[in-house]
């Protein structure tokens, strides 16, 4: 069974440029999150969505959007950069998004703003 | 809200037992997870616990005490492999399930 599949691994941008990153969850898994890991904060949580719609929503400016599709992929959009963003963004899956049932995790996409 | 509090780092040495604590404070608590990070890496599930008390797996065990708001992971036999940050996640009673992460505890394993 595939493993949550993110792309790309590594991004470089320039400060207010955006940025799309997208995420594959595990086959059968309907509920995707998105977290923000840097040095300083670790993992913070960006927002959730189940059956196309988001479900849950972190304390991110709205200049960070993500959107879910019929096949539960899910794509997260980064608007007008800056230098704060650079991070390693981090999508997880579960089957229901129940409480209790542990996040799959992808290796993360590595995004540097320059 | 939630409070998690964790070492920033940890040094052991291969072969010995470490352990690593994770305290909180949240307005409702239902469970709490460990996860294990390696460099450049997912983070991989660990545990779970809910309930009062340790369990076991293999060479890692998870304690809890709802009271204290207090968790650590016992690592036995060490290995180079379990350097790695641990990562303690707190998931609400009721309502979104969405589990809040700490900082992270960076493990180094030493010859």
């Amino acid at each position: 069974k595939a493993g949550v599949t993110q792309t790309p691994r590594y991004l470089i941008k320039t400060r207010g440029q955006q940025v799309t990153l997208s995420c594959s969850p595990i086959s059968g898994h309907r509920s995707v999150s998105w977290y923000q890991q840097t040095p300083g904060q670790g993992l913070q949580f960006l927002f959730e969505y189940f059956s196309e719609t988001q479900r849950n929503k972190g304390n991110f400016p709205g200049r960070f959007s993500g959107r879910q599709f019929s096949n539960s992929r899910s794509e997260m959009n980064v608007s007008t950069l800056e230098l704060g963003d650079s991070a390693l963004y981090l999508c997880a899956s579960s089957k229901q998004g129940a409480v209790g049932e542990k996040l799959f995790f992808g290796s993360g996409t590595q995004l540097s703003v320059l | 809200g939630q409070n998690i509090d964790q070492p920033t780092e940890m040094t052991a040495t291969e072969g010995a037992i470490v352990q690593i604590n994770c305290t909180y404070q949240t307005s409702g608590f239902n469970g709490l997870f460990w996860y294990q990070q390696h460099a450049g890496e997912a983070p991989t599930f660990l545990s779970y616990n809910v309930l009062d008390g340790l369990e076991e797996k293999g060479r890692f065990s998870s304690f809890l005490s709802r009271s204290k708001g207090y968790s650590y992971l016992l690592l036995k036999e060490l290995q180079m492999k379990d350097s790695a940050s641990y990562l303690c996640a707190v998931t609400p009673r009721g309502g979104s399930y969405i589990p809040t992460f700490g900082r992270g505890t960076s493990l180094i394993v030493h010859p």
